[in-house]
């Protein structure tokens, strides 16, 4: 099975922006979650979408918002982008909750 | 807060030598998880320790979960240059469909 896909891997925004990630689950796998990682902040969760609903969130501004499509792939999308934005953002795959949940590589934002 | 803390921050230690981290957590949990990060990397899961078990073994890995205090342990058996990494624990609460992390232990293996 292939893993966890992220994409861009990379990608650099100016302030005031938007972007918007992409994560594609490991096939099967009808849960996903995002996490924003930095250096101090370490691992924050973002939220977590099952079968297209959202069943949790963290403690991130109305700026941060995601959604899953049917196929269970999901996006999300940050609006007007802050410096303090540039961090790794990481999504991972389970079957359900509870379950032992695999990441993708990540996606590297640098906000300028 | 973070759900997970682990303990020590980092640790540095010769090959050939054990390495613990400890995890500690404040809910009630569904199960808890083991996961190394290399640096800028995905994470990479190690091993999950079920909320009804004690104890596990997966390879140079041993895992221990203490319901009462709350608390958690990897030992790494005969550590080498290639595990050095940021170890994580993570934790699932009962109902709550997410999984939260701790901060991490930066451990560094010198050849």
């Amino acid at each position: 099975k292939a893993g966890v896909t992220q994409t861009p891997r990379y990608l650099i925004k100016t302030r005031g922006q938007q972007v918007t990630l992409s994560c594609s689950p490991i096939s099967g796998h009808r849960s996903v979650s995002w996490y924003q990682q930095t250096p101090g902040q370490g691992l924050q969760f973002l939220f977590e979408y099952f079968s297209e609903t959202q069943r949790n969130k963290g403690n991130f501004p109305g700026r941060f918002s995601g959604r899953q499509f049917s196929n269970s792939r999901s996006e999300m999308n940050v609006s007007t982008l802050e410096l303090g934005d540039s961090a790794l953002y990481l999504c991972a795959s389970a079957e359900a909750s509870g379950n032992t949940i695999y990441f993708g590589e990540g996606s590297w934002l640098t906000v300028v | 807060s973070q759900q997970g803390e682990e303990d020590p921050q980092a640790l540095s230690i010769q090959e050939g030598e054990n390495a613990t981290m400890n995890c500690s957590y404040k809910t009630s949990i569904n199960n808890l998880q083991w996961y190394r990060q290399n640096s800028g990397r995905g994470l990479v899961h190690l091993i999950l320790i079920r909320s009804n078990e004690r104890e596990k073994h997966s390879g140079r890995l041993r895992v221990t979960l203490d319901t009462s205090k709350k608390s958690s342990s990897l030992l790494i058996t005969a550590s080498r240059a290639a595990d050095t990494a940021s170890y994580f624990c993570a934790t699932d609460e009962w109902g709550g469909f997410k999984t939260i992390f701790g901060a991490g232990t930066r451990l560094f293996v010198k050849a």
